[in-house]
């Protein structure tokens, strides 16, 4: 069974563009949730999703956003980049039914740097 | 919101000695709990979890114990190789699907 893929690896902009992160979650997962890792902060929530819906927010301003297709697929939207914006960014798979805790399973990540 | 925190930051182990780190957290209510092992590179990688209705699971040289009235949660490695070596970081899942996490302790196994 094939893991969580996220694409690119690595990134690197310019502040003030904006980037678009892809991940594919485990077959058979339709949660999917975006974590942003600094060595400041650690792993900090965005947002959760789960058969297109988004379910939960983190605390992060508007220019982070992001969407899930219906194969499950979810991107992850940061218009108008800054300096300190620049972290590993990981996408966790679950399949996330209804209420159950199960699982999350994180990809490798993409490491996006802001220059 | 839930906080979790996570002791020590650093912890250094001659190799088949057992190593011990512990998390606690905030919310009565939480009852999923996971920990992460992430390597250099790499992204998290999911070693032992365990339910609130469960007070100890073992997985070979792996351990977590709960204690939902003191609001903790600990990982147990014994004989520590060191492959070993990593961070490990604990988190809580919480009523809106978030993993909240500790801030991490550095393992360091030693020959």
């Amino acid at each position: 069974k094939a893991g969580v893929t996220q694409t690119p690896r690595y990134l690197i902009k310019t502040r003030g563009q904006q980037v678009t992160l892809s991940c594919s979650p485990i077959s058979g997962h339709r949660s999917v949730s975006w974590y942003q890792q600094t060595p400041g902060q650690g792993l900090q929530f965005l947002f959760e999703y789960f058969s297109e819906t988004q379910r939960n927010k983190g605390n992060f301003p508007g220019r982070f956003s992001g969407r899930q297709f219906s194969n499950s697929r979810s991107e992850m939207n940061v218009s108008t980049l800054e300096l300190g914006d620049s972290a590993l960014y990981l996408c966790a798979s679950s399949s996330g039914t209804a209420r159950m805790n199960t699982e999350a399973f994180f990809g490798q990540g993409t490491r996006l740097t802001v220059v | 919101g839930e906080n979790v925190e996570q002791h020590p930051s650093t912890l250094s182990v001659q190799e088949g000695d057992s190593a011990v780190i512990k998390c606690t957290y905030s919310d009565s209510a939480s009852n999923y709990f996971l920990w992460y092992k992430q390597e250099l590179g790499k992204g998290p990688q999911l070693i032992i979890d365990i339910r609130s209705n469960v007070g100890e699971k073992k997985d070979q040289r792996i351990a977590v114990t709960l204690n939902k009235t003191a609001k903790h949660f600990s990982l147990h490695i014994t004989e520590t190789q060191p492959e070993d070596s990593a961070v490990y970081f604990c988190a809580v899942r919480d009523s809106g699907y978030a993993l909240n996490f500790g801030k991490g302790t550095s393992l360091l196994v030693t020959p």
